[in-house]
């Protein structure tokens, strides 16, 4: 596509359920990244995946939270028993390589709100 | 730890004005650094990454700086228009791992007609 691209673009959900975001990245990049942006804030690493795998899963603040990239390319973000400061805009990104010092093309975010 | 200051939360400019934003940083040596625009309810758009063996970067009306001793870079906009309001995000990638980029919180710029 033209850009990476973010589904949906508000979730709002119960305390305590179970939610996916997905990402579909630029056509061809190997690199994706999941962000997660609170009002205010920059935003704030959770994963990087090269490829499939997640290279780097550090910024995951707790095992309800998981990723997937099952065939490199689109990405869902799952969290689970969701907790309200959970509350944020997740954002994904993707770049032609994962070396860092390349250009990151960001979606628009999804807000997902926990209530 | 790494830390990422970015002055002030929000600056505000009249139209046609050089509008210049702070990133300061410590505890750490980046290789490179870059800057990012966001909108509200967008996601970050990159405009600029330099080098820690470049001083100076240019970009239309945009220009950066990178002075690794003060660890600081210094981020320009010349001959402001209202269109350049937004939030102005620096990042550099994580000391732990250059996969991830660390952001500072920005600087919400406003340029005033």
């Amino acid at each position: 596509g033209a850009g990476v691209s973010q589904t949906p673009s508000n979730k709002v959900t119960e305390k305590g359920k179970y939610v996916e975001l997905r990402c579909d990245p630029i056509s061809g990049h190997t690199a994706l990244y999941w962000y997660r942006q609170s009002l205010g804030q920059g935003p704030e690493f959770l994963i990087y995946f090269q490829g499939t795998g997640a290279a780097d899963d550090s910024g995951l603040p707790n095992d309800r939270f998981f990723a997937v990239r099952p065939e490199g390319s689109v990405s869902t973000l799952k969290i689970q028993r969701t907790e309200r400061g959970d509350s944020a805009v997740y954002l994904c990104a993707s770049s032609s390589t994962g070396t860092g010092a390349t250009e990151a093309f960001f979606g628009q975010g999804t807000r997902l709100t926990v209530v | 730890s790494q830390k990422i200051e970015q002055n002030s939360e929000a600056l505000n400019i009249q139209e046609g004005k050089t509008a210049t934003l702070t990133c300061n940083y410590t505890n750490y040596s980046p290789a490179y650094l870059q800057w990012y625009r966001q909108d509200p309810g967008r996601g970050p758009v990159f405009l600029l990454l330099i080098r820690e063996n470049e001083k100076e970067k240019r970009k239309e009306r945009l220009k950066v700086t990178f002075d690794t001793t003060l660890k600081q870079s210094l981020f320009h906009i010349t001959a402001s228009q209202p269109a350049d309001s937004a939030t102005y995000l620096c990042a550099l990638p994580f000391s732990g791992s250059a996969r991830q980029l660390t952001f500072g919180s920005g600087t919400q710029l406003t340029v005033l007609p």
